[in-house]
């Protein structure tokens, strides 16, 4: 039972334009959700966090939005540069069951077009 | 800088034979993880640990065991290894009580199960 759903295997931008990443999550009792960046043959690393009290978070070009009533997180990167070409994973963890405990979504793969 | 250090970046082994993979990790963080990654499936759990000889079972931890007796050691058994384990394995660590489920990764183990 996949509790966290990338349904977009891949996406492919052009240089310049906006991103948008897309999760989807079933588990009411999630509250705080991440986004993760790997490239290949690496480990992957944290790109930014939103709380369930929050619709919305900034970090230069990375904003993550929150829609809790519709289960629904996205990852909006403006603009995109050939750098972020890597697969993207969300994630995300409740308090009920060990903040520590992160379920993945199974990844998008943005790829950046110069 | 803090680092999750995995002992093999790739291992090559025959069905039946007993896999180690270890993994270190300097950040004096309490909990550590393994997962693995395969393709269209994302990051799978299989085993966590929040403290020294503590363990507890993720999503996917048949034909899998764990060791944790140190802190900043968490090492992953594969007792006879199978073909279907063929797959990335991601450690993983992050500190308690932080209230937001960052973990830092290691760069993943490649294990192929001939």
């Amino acid at each position: 039972d996949q509790q966290v759903k990338q349904n977009s295997p891949s996406l492919s931008v052009q240089e310049g334009r906006i991103s948008i990443l897309n999760c989807d999550y079933t588990n009411s009792m999630f509250d705080y959700f991440l986004w993760y960046k790997k490239y290949p043959a690496e480990g992957p690393t944290f790109l930014i966090s939103i709380s369930s009290i929050k619709d919305k978070n900034e970090d230069g070009r990375f904003t993550v939005f929150l829609n809790k009533s519709a289960k629904h997180l996205s990852l909006h990167i403006v603009p995109s540069q050939p750098g972020d070409s890597a697969v993207y994973f969300c994630a995300a963890s409740g308090t009920n069951f060990g903040n520590e405990k992160l379920t993945f979504g199974t990844g998008t793969r943005l790829t950046i077009i110069p | 800088d803090v680092k999750v250090t995995q002992s093999s970046r790739y291992l090559v082994k025959r069905t039946g034979e007993k896999v180690f993979l270890e993994c270190v990790q300097d950040m004096d963080h309490e909990n550590m993880f393994w997962y693995r990654q395969d393709p269209g499936l994302g990051l799978r759990l299989i085993y966590f640990s929040y403290d020294v000889k503590m363990k507890e079972k993720g999503d996917i931890p048949e034909g899998y065991s764990v060791s944790r007796e140190k802190k900043e050691r968490f090492s992953l058994i594969l007792e006879s290894a199978s073909t279907n384990q063929t797959s990335m394995y991601l450690c993983a660590s992050s500190t308690s009580g932080a209230g937001t489920g960052e973990l830092f990764f290691g760069e993943g183990s490649r294990l192929t199960v001939l």
